[in-house]
């Protein structure tokens, strides 16, 4: 069935500093690709998407590229902030049914 | 506006009893969601309605739980008899539309359920 791989966590990294966020997935179709964002003490919140190959997805400074020949969506910000501590899930819609497939999510813990 | 919500936030309950879980999704949402998100895993899908059809209930774990959606509003997921392994947080979303591929899901901020 379809699955969703990220990188196990936590990723530690000081103010400013480059993040990368693995994510790989397996799926039959053509899924839609997630991130989604669990601050502290908060709900999911959807923090970026992408419909089809070769589409970026981006916000708040994140991006994420749809790569379907490494079946990946990858995770990335230039310089982060100590309020980007949170736990990011990456997520496939499975068969384009909008139920949601997800990862076990990686936690980001950003230092001043 | 208002986002989803859920009630309670957090349940205590002793091994053998009934819960009833609510969400209220968004106003005007057709579409709603039940997740199970345990420990330190990404949430897995529960079941899924469409107004007060349920069109997807493959992710229920056993015949112990069961949703409803009559009026095509407010949801309950009720589990029946609870069980350690029902230890989790319980996530309600809801979206927009019928059909249409990549359709953002809102989360409620989900009840934790603990079962003794």
């Amino acid at each position: 069935g379809d699955s969703v791989t990220q990188m196990e966590g936590p990723v530690t990294l000081s103010e400013e500093a480059f993040l990368t966020i693995n994510c790989t997935y397996t799926a039959t179709g053509y899924p839609s690709l997630f991130w989604y964002v669990q601050y502290p003490g908060e709900g999911l919140q959807l923090l970026l998407k992408a419909t089809k190959a070769d589409d970026k997805g981006s916000n708040k400074g994140f991006e994420a590229t749809y790569r379907k020949e490494t079946t990946s969506f990858h995770l990335e910000k230039g310089s982060v902030q100590v309020s980007d501590s949170a736990v990011y899930f990456c997520a496939l819609d499975h068969k384009g049914f909008q139920k949601l497939v997800f990862g076990t999510g990686t936690r980001l813990l950003v230092s001043p | 506006g208002a986002g989803v919500s859920q009630s309670p936030r957090y349940k205590v309950a002793k091994r053998g009893q009934d819960v009833a879980l609510r969400c209220d999704p968004i106003s005007g949402h057709v579409s709603l969601f039940w997740y199970q998100q345990a420990l330190g895993q990404g949430p897995e899908f529960l079941t899924y309605f469409q107004n007060e059809a349920q069109l997807d209930k493959s992710g229920l774990p056993s015949d112990r739980f069961f949703a409803e959606r009559p009026e095509g509003s407010v949801s309950t997921l009720k589990i029946q008899r609870t069980q350690q392994e029902d230890s989790a947080v319980y996530l309600c979303a809801s979206s927009k539309r019928t059909s249409g591929r990549a359709d953002v899901q809102y989360f409620g901020p989900g009840t934790r359920l603990t079962v003794l």
